[in-house]
């Protein structure tokens, strides 16, 4: 699976977007960008995954680069409760049910401040 | 209406005991996996089964035996606990439709060994 970079701490304003990037330069045709968030003291969150189009769903939008070489997961209005680590993994669709290892990396810590 | 839960949320033990953390999830997932946290905050996976059966086995030492009875439960048992057996662990599962997939993740135990 291809390695994803991440800056390892980013501030944001309560109301406003939040945008996180990502970095995954080696990634292949038929790898996957999926987001998880972890708030402290829970176990991780899944958030939205694309291949290569842009994606959005209820919780966050994600930008995917015409080269998929990078992508960003946008909180369109942030709220103190979006405080987490958020995790960018970029993987294969498994072709084998239980082989979905996901590896996470160190992540991006996002503070949202009142 | 917990979707996977885990037994118990805390649990302190002493060095060479054997101890077991139980796991559980009503969303029908034929998948499950077991996911260690270390005191860094590094979150990798150790186990993954798929209806009863062993899919993924990250080199995790002989000490570590899940068990999965059935499709909605996967259970640790760990055999004569180390120090460096504390962590947090997470149980998670998931389902794989049509070539994607997300990974829902129990609340956690936080093991403790003195």
């Amino acid at each position: 699976d291809a390695k994803t970079t991440q800056p390892p701490s980013m501030d944001c304003a309560e109301g406003r977007a939040a945008n996180l990037p990502c970095n995954h330069s080696t990634i292949s045709g038929n790898e996957y960008v999926y987001w998880y968030r972890q708030i402290h003291s829970q176990g991780p969150q899944y958030i939205i995954h694309g291949l290569k189009n842009n994606e959005t769903n209820e919780m966050a939008s994600l930008i995917i680069t015409e080269d998929r070489k990078s992508s960003t997961l946008i909180l369109p209005h942030a709220t103190l409760r979006d405080t987490a680590v958020y995790y960018c993994i970029v993987r294969v669709a498994p072709e084998i049910q239980g082989a979905q290892k996901l590896v996470f990396g160190q992540g991006t810590r996002l503070t949202i401040n009142p | 209406d917990t979707a996977v839960s885990q037994t118990p949320k805390y649990l302190v033990t002493q060095m060479g005991n054997d101890k077991s953390i139980k796991c559980e999830q009503n969303l029908g997932h034929d998948t499950m996996y077991w996911y260690k946290q270390d005191s860094k905050k590094f979150l990798k996976i150790m186990f993954s089964y798929n209806n009863k059966e062993l899919i993924i086995n990250e080199t995790v030492p002989n000490r570590f035996s899940p068990k999965s009875p059935d499709k909605a439960h996967l259970n640790l048992h760990i055999n004569s606990l180390e120090l460096g057996d504390s962590a947090v662990y997470f149980c998670a599962s998931s389902q794989l439709l049509a070539g994607d997939y997300e990974q829902y993740f129990g609340p956690g135990t936080r093991l403790t060994v003195t």
